[in-house]
């Protein structure tokens, strides 16, 4: 089954930084979605954007797709502590649920 | 207030004990998924169903079974748990429309002893 593999595995920031994780994916897509996870939560639905879009923003996420490249990327910027989570993409092709990849761990200090 | 709950939140059993671990939904979607998420791996499809009585496994089904008698309720079954399912368990759902976001539960952290 196609996964979106996100990049990098951690990423560890200082309050008021961008952060930048990449996601992957190996076929073709009918839309990819970013997810956050606070620790040990369920995951919560950020943005999605679709196979013909390529960019996409909501309050302080920018995100991006490049079909072509077969690669998304979340940008948070002005980061706060409260942004510290997991943060997950989901590939949605010809399967109805999406799958999963293995998420980027963000910290981001005080 | 639209949600998926998830019971039990925590279970500590034993090996070849079977458990039922519950998920509702009361938004009336179709589609719903187990997921489990394991530390390094990321979250796992187990079994997904796109409607009542429409299961279809998903990346990782051995060893449990599901059942879509409602529309609301989507079980995760452990006929036989074994140590290497313990894990953190995720219940999801979402309208039919594929774009749309899914819905997840608070989770279920199960340890099999």
């Amino acid at each position: 089954s196609q996964q979106g593999e996100e990049d990098p595995q951690a990423l560890s920031i200082q309050e008021g930084e961008n952060a930048t994780m990449n996601c992957s994916y190996k076929t073709s897509i009918n839309n990819l979605q970013w997810y956050r996870q606070n620790s040990g939560r369920g995951l919560v639905h950020l943005i999605l954007i679709r196979s013909n879009e390529r960019e996409k923003h909501s309050g302080r996420l920018r995100v991006t797709l490049d079909t072509s490249k077969k690669s998304s990327s979340l940008l948070i910027t002005a980061s706060r502590a409260a942004d510290t989570a997991s943060y997950f993409c989901a590939t949605d092709g010809g399967s109805y649920i999406p799958t999963f990849g293995r998420g980027t761990s963000l910290i981001v200090h005080p | 207030e639209a949600q998926v709950t998830q019971n039990p939140r925590y279970l500590i059993t034993v090996t070849g004990k079977k458990l039922t671990v519950t998920c509702s939904q009361n938004m009336n979607h179709e589609y719903m998924s187990w997921y489990r998420q394991d530390p390094g791996l990321g979250l796992r499809q187990i079994y997904y169903s796109m409607n009542v009585e429409v299961t279809d496994k998903g990346d990782v089904p051995e060893g449990y079974k599901v059942s879509r008698k409602e529309k609301r309720n989507f079980p995760l079954i452990l006929e036989s748990p074994s140590p290497n399912q313990t894990s953190l368990y995720f219940c999801a759902s979402r309208s039919g429309e594929r774009r749309n976001e899914q819905f997840f539960g608070p989770g279920t952290r199960l340890t099999v002893l």
